[in-house]
């Protein structure tokens, strides 16, 4: 069983532009969770999404956004970026049946410069 | 409101030591409990879970962690570790019946295995 799979696993992009990350969740799973690892900051929550709608999201400006496609999928959107937004983002997928046990991809490094 | 915390942010061991990284929660409400691992560069993978029924749960890679309710403790053990054990790792509680975006994860604690 493949896992959740995540495209790119870099990105450069400098202030001021948007970055779309893309995650694929474990197949059968329809919750994909959004995370934000900066260094020194542990994780923290982005976005929530099950079954094609926005469930919940963290404490981010609105710049930060998303959406999940029929398959599933879901995409991260920051626009106008800042030096802060470097970080790992890291994608999660889980079953309707067992929300909280959440499986991980391997990341998108995301470098603003 | 829960919270975690991981009471040691780094762990040195020598290899085939056994080793004991320790997580306390706190939350009104009942939850699950999770260990997750983050190797150098990687995203996080599922050492164990702890849902209900047996307080030792045993994970991957011959760790296993033990539910102590009273003390609202969820420590992890390996009896001997590798090299390859290198990484760190996060201690994290959901509450029961919602949904996984209240999950809350420890600050991690980076285990570090010398020769």
């Amino acid at each position: 069983e493949a896992g959740v799979t995540q495209s790119p696993t870099h990105l450069i992009k400098t202030r001021g532009q948007q970055a779309t990350l893309r995650c694929s969740p474990i197949s059968g799973h329809t919750s994909v969770y959004w995370y934000q690892q900066a260094l020194g900051l542990g994780l923290q929550f982005l976005l929530w999404y099950d079954e094609g709608e926005e469930r919940n999201r963290g404490n981010f400006p609105p710049r930060f956004s998303g959406r999940q496609f029929p398959n599933y999928s879901s995409e991260l959107n920051v626009n106008a970026l800042e030096l802060e937004d470097s970080a790992l983002y890291l994608c999660a997928s889980s079953s309707a049946g067992m929300r909280q046990t959440q499986y991980f991809g391997p990341g998108t490094r995301l470098l603003v410069l | 409101a829960q919270s975690v915390t991981q009471l040691d942010s780094q762990v040195p061991v020598f290899e085939e030591a056994p080793v004991e990284l320790r997580c306390n929660y706190s939350s009104s409400v009942s939850v699950y409990l999770f260990w997750y691992v983050q190797y150098p560069n990687q995203g996080l993978q599922l050492l164990l879970k702890y849902l209900s029924g047996s307080t030792l749960v045993k994970g991957i890679n011959g760790f296993e962690a033990e539910f102590n309710k009273s003390q609202t403790s969820f420590h992890l053990r390996k009896p001997s570790v590798h090299i390859s054990d290198t990484a760190e790792y996060f201690c994290a509680v959901s509450p029961l019946n919602t949904g996984g975006f209240k999950t809350i994860f420890g600050a991690g604690t980076r285990l570090f295995v010398k020769a």
